[in-house]
């Protein structure tokens, strides 16, 4: 079975852009949860999405935004860039039907600020 | 809130050298507790879940315990290739769906 895929693997924008983060889940898995992970925070939750209904939401800035489509594959947006927003962000899967589920991780998508 | 917290931060060890790492938490109602390994530049790898105090799971070198305050990761006989970071994370009830709560990781070298 294909894990978790991302794309693109590695982006480097400027302040002020915006970017679209794309992620494919394992195969029939229905949930897409994604994090920011940084040195200083460690790993942050962002959002959940589930059968294209956005489920949780993280303590982050209205900037992020994301969206499932009907094949439970996931874009996470963010506008207008800062410099803090550089980080390795990671997308996870699972089934999404009970609390006690599994969640695997893609490779990430480093994305630099400048 | 919740908090999950790893000790030692980083931790060197010979080849061979058991040892353990910590992951402390205080939540409200606990869902499971889960392990991840994760190599630079790459996602977490899934280890381990743990459902309830008492529970214990082995992988190769590996075993996860789980008390009702933390949960231990023990590396018997590690090897280099079992340098990593090691995350422990928690999944809690009520509208947590999706969200993992990670502690800040503990940064494990083996040297040969």
């Amino acid at each position: 079975k294909a894990g978790v895929t991302q794309t693109p693997r590695y982006l480097i924008k400027t302040r002020g852009q915006q970017v679209t983060l794309s992620c494919s889940p394992i195969s029939g898995h229905r949930s897409v949860s994604w994090y920011q992970q940084t040195p200083g925070q460690g790993l942050q939750f962002l959002f959940e999405y589930f059968s294209e209904t956005q489920r949780n939401k993280g303590n982050f800035p209205g900037r992020f935004s994301g969206r499932q489509f009907s094949n439970s594959r996931s874009e996470m947006n963010v506008s207008t860039l800062e410099l803090g927003d550089s980080a390795l962000y990671l997308c996870a899967s699972s089934h999404g039907t009970s609390l006690t589920d599994t969640q695997y991780f893609g490779p990430g998508t480093r994305l630099t600020v400048l | 809130e919740d908090q999950v917290t790893q000790s030692p931060e980083a931790l060197r060890l010979q080849e061979g050298e058991s040892s353990s790492l910590n992951c402390s938490y205080t939540v409200s109602g606990l869902r499971g507790l889960f392990w991840y390994r994760q190599d630079p530049g790459k996602g977490p790898e899934f280890l381990f879940t743990l459902y309830s105090a008492g529970e214990e799971k082995e992988k190769e070198r590996l075993k996860a315990t789980l008390t009702k305050k933390e949960s231990f990761l023990h590396i018997t006989a590690p090897k280099p290739e079992d340098s990593a970071t090691y995350l422990c994370a928690v999944r809690t009830g009520g509208t947590s769906y999706g969200k993992l709560t990670f502690g800040q990781g503990t940064i494990l070298t083996v040297h040969p």
